[in-house]
């Protein structure tokens, strides 16, 4: 069973940091890692699918590099803001299937 | 939202009841899933499908079965329920697998008692 390792798991900032997180892969026959972002009770929202080697996408204050090579993807929120507070999940793309990893729980407080 | 709709929201049952779980799209998309979300697990696939009558298991499919009769429709079986599979059910879909986003429901809080 393929591992999808996340760090930190929680993370307490103040209004207008900046914060990163880490997801951690195996890097062999790598297809697509998602980052999704989940709020308390709501549903999983997709934030980006990367897919290739070196790759940056940008939503807003929010950014995702890629790294394949290493098996690795960092997730950035520039000047965090109480409403980004929620679990940052990632999923490697396997064979028709995504592996989540435990998710990163992001906590602003203004 | 992605037209996505999952029924019941709430349920409690008895153990050993059977109980079906619907996952209803309007996106006349390929690919389904069926998670469960449980506190220090994230989100783990129960099965999944990639097209009518064409299913197959995820990590934790023990005791769970699932039916695809037609594209909108994803339903979950627990046979004989276990208060183990007490948890929050997200049905998903997409119209591509991997390199396209998946899209959730509302998710089911199922309580077996």
């Amino acid at each position: 069973i393929l591992n999808v390792e996340q760090s930190p798991q929680s993370l307490h900032v103040q209004e207008g940091d900046s914060t990163n997180f880490t997801c951690s892969f195996p890097s062999s026959n790598f297809y697509a890692l998602h980052w999704y972002r989940w709020e308390t009770a709501k549903s999983p929202e997709a934030l980006f699918v990367m897919t290739l080697n070196g790759d940056e996408k940008k939503k807003g204050r929010i950014s995702a590099t890629l790294n394949t090579k290493e098996g690795y993807s960092y997730l950035y929120i520039k000047g965090s803001q109480p409403e980004d507070s929620a679990t940052y999940l990632c999923a490697l793309a396997q064979g028709g299937k995504l592996i989540f990893g435990q998710g990163t729980e992001l906590s602003v407080k203004p | 939202d992605a037209g996505i709709t999952q029924s019941p929201r709430h349920k409690v049952t008895e153990t050993g009841t059977p109980v079906t779980l619907r996952c209803h799209q309007t996106e006349n998309h390929r690919y389904m899933y069926w998670y469960r979300q449980d506190p220090g697990h994230g989100l783990r696939l129960i099965h999944y499908s990639y097209g009518v009558k064409d299913t197959d298991k995820g990590e934790v499919s023990d005791g769970y079965s699932v039916s695809r009769s037609k594209t909108e429709d994803f339903l979950l079986t627990l046979e004989s329920a276990t208060s183990s599979q007490t948890s929050v059910y997200f049905c998903a879909i997409s119209d591509r697998q991997g390199g396209q986003p998946q899209h959730f429901g509302d998710g089911t809080r199922l309580s077996i008692l």
